[in-house]
């Protein structure tokens, strides 16, 4: 009965390559989220998606593209990876996007290396 | 801007109580979480305060202040398995949430 799932937890690439995580939640959420945490441990928001739609867009390389298919799934597409792109990828939801209690509750993290 | 300042890392004693200070500065406000995230693991939900006061939840309790602009995880009869980073983030007017840095825990024997 996982809520957020993400796959794969682990991806190991090289410079250059073209990768994808996938991100499900199973507990009828409306809005989904992309964080990328680095080495400094700091969690920063990369997307914000409400019921498929793009909310939040930080200041994120065109490089990443995240795609939403239904309201359950928010996918992260990245080209041509580089170094400082090794991070660990939370993927998270909550249930709605314009509340005041909005408890995130996130995926186990997807751990990249980019070689 | 926006800002969430939390000390980097703190020592406490195992049995012993720990309090970690979270002051913010933010366009609005519309709630306050704190998070714990063990060493490669998921954040995981600890509290939420929206109101000025205490909010008391077993061993651990949290505080607001609204008008200070500021926040303490009180957490008490400390445990090794407490050892762990600490996240304090904000809900904007936004609805968007803010997070600080994090407060590494370290529990001491």
């Amino acid at each position: 009965d996982t809520a957020v799932s993400q796959t794969p937890k682990y991806l190991v690439t090289q410079m250059g390559n073209d990768k994808s995580i996938k991100c499900e939640q199973n507990l009828g959420h409306d809005t989904m989220y992309w964080y990328k945490q680095d080495s400094k441990k700091f969690l920063k928001i990369m997307f914000s998606y409400n019921n498929k739609e793009l909310i939040i867009n930080e200041t994120v390389p065109n490089r990443f593209s995240p795609k939403s298919p239904d309201k359950a799934h928010l996918n992260l597409h990245i080209n041509s990876l580089e170094l400082g792109d090794s991070a660990v990828y939370f993927c998270a939801s909550s249930p709605r996007l314009a509340e005041t209690y909005n408890e995130q509750f996130f995926g186990p993290g997807t751990r990249l290396t980019v070689l | 801007g926006q800002n969430i300042d939390q000390p980097t890392e703190m020592t406490a004693t195992e049995g012993a109580i720990v309090q970690i200070n979270c002051t913010y500065q933010t366009s609005g406000f519309n709630g306050l979480f704190w998070y714990q995230q063990h060493a490669g693991e998921a954040p995981t939900f600890l509290s939420y305060n929206v109101l000025d006061g205490l909010e008391e939840k077993g061993r651990f309790s949290s505080f607001l202040s609204r008008s200070k602009g500021y926040s303490y995880l009180l957490l008490k009869e400390l445990q090794m398995k407490d050892s762990a980073s600490y996240l304090c983030a904000v809900v904007d007017s936004n609805y968007q949430l803010i997070w600080g840095a994090g407060t590494k825990l370290i529990i001491k024997p």
